[in-house]
């Protein structure tokens, strides 16, 4: 089974509108991170904002927001205002307990990632 | 603060050949990561160093292997590159793994090495 699934391998937005990007993950672990990075056509990774799973509060950094639902397993990031500047691939990623104390290392796992256009 | 180089760039090799990505990173990270990220997929875990000295296997190691020569540099090595090693390939970095819980360590990445196997 796929770990992280993010169904919409594009979206389109029109400049200064709000758009919500979908990420479903797949664990039995209680405690692990969710992480959103953008890429943009220039192809670094940029990492965007974080979220815990214990974190009770939903995660936000500047325009970013993320809507963290548990129980349903996803962690949808939301872009509001958009700008021209934010049209990239966006990736889901994440990081689970078990993991890290089987291998006492972070690894990430990353969903195919949305390729995000914003139209002026 | 460079933040994590890599180099070279860009690649073409012949299938069979061998080379070396070097990656360094300036931030004082104990933890480097090599990925691969091929087209429209996103990226695999391909070695991790946790910290100086020790070394391990991600999800697509074959074909591969690693050196962290010191705290600042992880490299990658093709032994004998095969077409299907066409990728693009990012070094990551992050900060110590205690307290991962309470908010991160989030990684830094590279700018990523284009590679193409003929």
């Amino acid at each position: 089974a796929q770990k992280i699934t993010q169904t919409q391998p594009g979206m389109f937005v029109q400049e200064k509108e709000a758009v919500t990007l979908d990420c479903t993950y797949d664990t039995s672990d209680q405690s692990y991170g969710l992480f959103w990075y953008k890429q943009p056509s220039s192809g670094e990774m940029i990492f965007l904002i974080y979220q815990g799973s214990y974190d009770e509060q939903n995660a936000t950094e500047g325009r970013y927001s993320l809507n963290f639902q548990k129980a349903r397993k996803s962690t949808n990031l939301v872009i509001s205002a958009s700008q021209l500047g934010d049209s990239a691939m966006y990736f889901c990623a994440m990081r689970e307990e078990t993991v890290y104390q089987e291998t006492s290392g972070s690894r990430l796992t990353f969903g195919e990632g949305t390729q995000l256009t914003v139209n002026p | 603060n460079a933040g994590v180089t890599q180099t070279p760039k860009f690649q073409v090799l012949k299938t069979g050949q061998s080379m070396t990505l070097q990656c360094a990173q300036d931030m004082n990270h104990n933890s480097m990561y090599w990925y691969r990220q091929d087209p429209g997929m996103g990226l695999r875990l391909i070695y991790y160093s946790a910290s100086e000295g020790t070394t391990d296997k991600g999800e697509v190691p074959n074909g591969y292997n690693v050196s962290r020569l010191n705290k600042r540099e992880f490299s990658l090595r093709l032994e004998s590159a095969a077409p299907s090693q066409t990728s693009v390939y990012f070094c990551a970095s992050s900060e110590a793994e205690e307290g991962w819980l309470a908010g991160g360590p989030r990684q830094f990445f590279g700018p990523g090495t284009r590679l193409t196997v003929l």
